[in-house]
């Protein structure tokens, strides 16, 4: 597979503390994403980044940002967390060139429990 | 409101049965794919469908894309407990840069 590592693989935190979330790939993919997965929802995209220093927003942005200093790095930032974030988190690359058809491979998810 | 629309959510047979999975939208996608997770895990590509009314098997698994490329399904013939997991489909969006997922349905297969 793509080798995505997360990490941590869980977290409890408290509200309002920051928190930060690490994704490493080591295939050199272009494009990386942010998801997170709650019951009756399915994944729903926080933010994605198309290559170094380029991010965009998801359809669930407010109360996160996302840095990508390097190819391989992809972080989530939670800035005050809140309870409404507790959820599974998952991050995924997807290798981008040519045409747009190609899958996208997942993390094994971070358990993030916000008290 | 979810673009992408799943049904069922839950679904909970005896090993042998059939069962279908669909998927339904507004929109029109470049493609839909299907992904299938385990417990403790990220979700793993099992199909891509990209081309309206095709259809694709995998082994007693069969996809079809519908022909204005707005639904697809996934029957399982002969279900086994193997096939237990969250059954995901997701359109492509944007070129295919992004990806809408559907709520996701849950699938239990009983021995």
């Amino acid at each position: 597979d793509a080798g995505i590592t997360q990490s941590p693989r869980h977290k409890v935190t408290e509200t309002g503390t920051p928190v930060t979330l690490r994704c490493h790939q080591t295939e050199n993919h272009r494009y990386m994403y942010w998801y997170r997965q709650d019951p009756g929802h399915g994944l729903r995209l926080i933010h994605y980044s198309y290559g170094v220093k380029d991010t965009d927003k998801g359809e669930v942005s407010d109360g996160y940002s996302v840095s990508r200093s390097k190819t391989e790095d992809f972080l989530l930032t939670l800035e005050s967390a809140t309870s409404s974030q507790t959820s599974v988190y998952f991050c995924a690359t997807r290798w981008g060139a040519g045409k747009g058809n190609q899958p996208q491979h997942f993390g094994d998810g971070t358990r993030l429990s916000i008290l | 409101t979810q673009l992408l629309e799943q049904s069922p959510q839950f679904l909970s047979i005896q090993e042998g049965e059939n069962l279908t999975v669909y998927c339904n939208s507004s929109s029109v996608f470049s493609s839909l794919q299907w992904y299938r997770q385990e417990p403790g895990e990220g979700p793993v590509l099992l199909v891509t469908v990209v081309t309206g009314g095709e259809v694709k098997k995998l082994k007693r698994l069969t996809f079809q894309f519908g022909d204005a490329r707005k639904d697809s399904s996934l029957h399982i013939t002969a279900a086994q407990p193997g096939d237990t997991g969250l059954y995901l489909c997701a359109g492509a969006m944007e070129y295919g840069n992004k990806l809408v997922f559907g709520a996701g349905t849950i699938l239990r297969v009983k021995s």
